[in-house]
């Protein structure tokens, strides 16, 4: 299976910081990554999917990148409702694959 | 309004049976594909089951491989998970998912999630 290997776990930031997060996929996933945002006792919302594009409704303050087999998520202002876990998923091969998690916290 | 709600959760003794279902309503149910992610306590996400929107391929993680069957019914827009031999590790709110494609393979990118329902496998 890919490994997905997100950094950091956990961040500390506050409302208008820029934030990167970051997934290392064990091998290559071409542009077949989603990110998603979790909230306490919610489910998962797709944010981002093919690496760059944002699902319906997402504010443009997120945004993704690629290069090579490392994928990152970027929040280029935080807002309040930004403080989550968000989670890589990489479905180029099977079985698809989640990170660990990034909690981000103020 | 595009929804996904999960039923049948609960807390079930280990070895049990259990079986989950998936009511679909505002999209056309039979053009997706479907599957069950789960997430631990505390945990992270890990895919489980997945099912063509024809019905007719079915996959599963190792994990639950030969103990968990996928199923869906499109005459009621409902899809399910009958979950045999459970054992402590099955512990988590299972999550039933929309995948991307339309009409034709999963591609395993979830554009659309439940709410979950929680399964305790405890003596």
């Amino acid at each position: 299976d890919v490994q997905m290997t997100q950094s950091p776990s956990s961040l500390s930031a506050s409302v208008g910081d820029r934030v990167t997060i970051t997934c290392r996929a064990s091998q290559g996933s071409g542009n077949w990554i989603a990110w998603y945002q979790q909230k306490p006792d919610k489910a998962p919302k797709p944010l981002i999917y093919g690496v760059a594009t944002l699902e319906s409704g997402v504010t443009s303050r997120f945004s993704g990148t690629a290069s090579g087999t490392d994928f990152t998520l970027t929040i280029s202002s935080l807002q309040p409702e930004d403080f989550a876990t968000y989670y890589c998923q990489q479905y180029h091969n099977y079985p698809p694959t989640f990170g660990q998690g990034t909690r981000l916290e103020i | 309004q595009e929804q996904l709600v999960e039923s049948g959760g609960g807390v079930v003794q280990p070895g049990r049976s259990l079986r989950l279902s998936c009511a679909a309503s505002g999209f056309t149910f039979i053009i997706h594909g479907f599957h069950w992610v789960r997430q631990a306590p505390g945990k992270g996400l890990e895919w489980v089951a997945g099912i063509s929107y024809a019905g007719n391929d079915k996959k599963y993680a190792d994990s639950v491989q030969g103990r968990f069957t996928v199923s869906r019914d499109n005459s009621r827009n409902m899809l399910d998970l009958q979950m045999n031999s459970l054992t402590i590790e099955d512990t988590a709110v299972y999550y039933c998912a929309r995948d991307w494609m339309l009409k034709g393979p999963n591609i395993y990118y979830f554009d659309l999630w439940g709410r979950g329902s929680p399964v305790i496998v405890s003596s």
